[in-house]
C-alpha cells in the first residue's frame, strides 16, 4: 500500500513554544490529507481537512489560528502547533486521500508540551 | 451531529474463540464503512472497508452491514493474542464518498487470552 511518513514521531517542549508536523505522502500525490488529534484512551479526533493549494476547513471547536495547517505541495502537508500549553499534548496523525475511499494514515506525532 | 457508536469494552474473549465488534451510526446517508484496528501508540491500520448490506470476509475478518438498522459489525474468527487491540469503526458521511471524512467511534478495546 501507499506510504505517508510524518515527522517528527516524537517531539517534547516547552510550554510557549510552537511545534511543526510534517506528513508527505511518499508514493502518490494526496489532494486532500486530513489531521487527527488523540488523547490517551479515546479516538481520533478530526481536526481539519486541507487541499492542496487552498486553506484548511477546521472542524468545529478547533482554532484555526492555533493550529496553522498549510498545503503547499501534493506531497507535503504542515501542521503548526503555536504557542503550545500542556492541554495540547497529544497524538496527532495525518491521513492522506488517494483516490475515492482510498486513504492511508502516517504513523502519528506524539506531542508533551512541559 | 454525526456520530458513530462503539461498546468501549474491553471485550474479553479466548484464544480461539469467535470476537464480535459492533458499531452503530446515526446518519443514514452513509455510504462506506470501515474497520480499522489501531495498537497502543500506533496509527490505526485499515483491516475492512465494506459498502453494500450483507457480509464481505477477508481470512479470518468478516465484515456485516445493514443499512437499514444503522449496523456494522466486525466478527474476528480463531481470534490470537495478537489480535488484541482497540478496534475503531469508521464511517463516510458523505454520500458521493468522495471526500474521504470519516467519523470514527470512539473504539473497542480487544482483549484475546490465551
Amino acid at each position: 500500500g501507499a506510504v505517508v511518513s510524518q515527522h517528527p514521531s516524537r517531539v517534547i517542549c516547552k510550554s510557549g513554544t510552537s511545534v511543526k508536523i510534517e506528513c508527505r505522502s511518499l508514493d502518490f500525490q494526496a489532494t486532500t490529507m486530513f489531521w487527527y488529534r488523540q488523547f490517551p484512551k479515546q479516538s481520533l479526533m478530526l481536526m481539519a481537512t486541507s487541499n492542496e493549494g487552498s486553506k484548511a476547513t477546521y472542524e468545529q471547536g478547533v482554532e484555526k489560528d492555533k493550529f496553522l495547517i498549510n498545503h503547499a505541495s501534493l506531497t507535503l502537508s504542515t501542521l503548526t502547533v503555536t504557542s503550545a500549553h500542556p492541554e495540547d499534548s497529544s497524538f496527532y496523525i495525518c491521513r492522506g486521500l488517494a483516490g475515492p475511499n482510498e486513504q492511508f494514515f502516517g504513523p502519528g506525532t506524539r506531542l508533551t508540551v512541559l | 451531529q454525526k456520530e458513530v457508536e462503539q461498546n468501549s469494552g474491553p471485550l474479553s474473549v479466548p484464544e480461539g474463540a469467535i470476537a464480535s465488534l459492533n458499531c452503530t451510526y446515526s446518519d443514514r446517508v452513509s455510504q462506506s464503512f470501515f474497520w480499522y484496528r489501531q495498537y497502543s501508540g500506533k496509527s490505526p491500520e485499515l483491516i475492512m472497508s465494506i459498502y453494500s448490506n450483507g457480509d464481505k470476509e477477508d481470512g479470518r475478518f468478516t465484515a456485516q452491514l445493514n443499512k437499514a438498522s444503522q449496523y456494522v459489525s466486525l466478527l474476528i474468527r480463531d481470534s490470537q493474542p495478537s489480535d488484541s487491540a482497540t478496534y475503531l469503526c469508521a464511517v463516510n458521511t458523505d454520500p458521493s464518498g468522495n471526500t474521504g471524512k470519516l467519523i470514527f467511534g470512539q473504539g473497542t478495546t480487544l482483549q484475546v487470552k490465551p
